[in-house]
């Protein structure tokens, strides 16, 4: 089955850094990749629609320009959360869909000290 | 607007008893529904959709669901539960008008299995 990579697994930062993470769909092209929010014991969010080659589409209630979404190719969308707050620790997954589902990546726990 | 609810936020099953996840959705037009599971600390695995078609739908590791458009329902069912069914559950519905990544998720229901 189709495969949507995401790296880090894990990050902890300093607050007022940023951090990036990548999602790559490894045996498939993506025009369209997904990110979503998750906080513990609660159910994914959508965050933002990102789109290849254009800007990306941010849900209501989304800072754009804290998460700055980047997909410059067919196969690797980013998520950049920038100047991260303690309030920005979650649960970022990110997803695609080659065919009539979506697959997920495996989830980048963020903790900002 | 679509939503979708997990009445139960968990749901304790003896190994080798049948296991029942319940979901209800609400959608304006025709709905996609589908069954994810997730481990501690891991995206989602997909279990099965319904898209059109028969409305029992087999999925992975021995899965099941039926869709009932009368009661709007779309249960997750397994005839013979396993430890290692233990994880968390999530109902997802799309209405077939909307893109693919504005799926709306339940809350989501712990399913724990004990030996």
């Amino acid at each position: 089955g189709a495969v949507v990579s995401q790296h880090p697994s894990w990050v902890i930062c300093k607050s007022g850094t940023s951090v990036k993470i990548e999602c790559r769909s490894l045996d498939f092209q993506a025009t369209t990749m997904f990110w979503y929010r998750q906080f513990p014991k609660q159910s994914l969010m959508l965050m933002a629609t990102s789109n290849e080659g254009s800007k990306a589409t941010y849900e209501q209630g989304v800072e754009k320009d804290k998460f700055l979404i980047n997909h410059a190719s067919l196969t690797l969308s980013t998520l950049t959360v920038t100047s991260a707050h303690p309030e920005d620790s979650s649960f970022y997954i990110c997803s695609a869909h080659p065919a009539e589902k979506l697959f997920f990546g495996s989830g980048t726990q963020l903790s900002v000290l | 607007a679509q939503s979708v609810a997990q009445p139960e936020d968990q749901v304790n099953v003896a190994e080798g008893n049948p296991l029942t996840v319940k979901c209800t959705y609400s959608v304006s037009g025709n709905p996609y529904l589908f069954w994810y599971v997730q481990y501690p600390n891991r995206g989602l695995q997909f279990l099965l959709k319904y898209i059109t078609g028969d409305n029992l739908v087999k999925g992975s590791y021995g899965f099941e669901a039926e869709f009932n458009k009368s009661q709007t329902s779309f249960h997750l069912k397994k005839p013979s539960a396993l430890v290692s069914d233990s994880a968390l559950y999530f109902c997802a519905v799309r209405d077939t008008t909307d893109s693919w990544g504005k799926l709306q998720f339940g809350a989501g229901t712990q399913v724990v299995v004990t030996p």
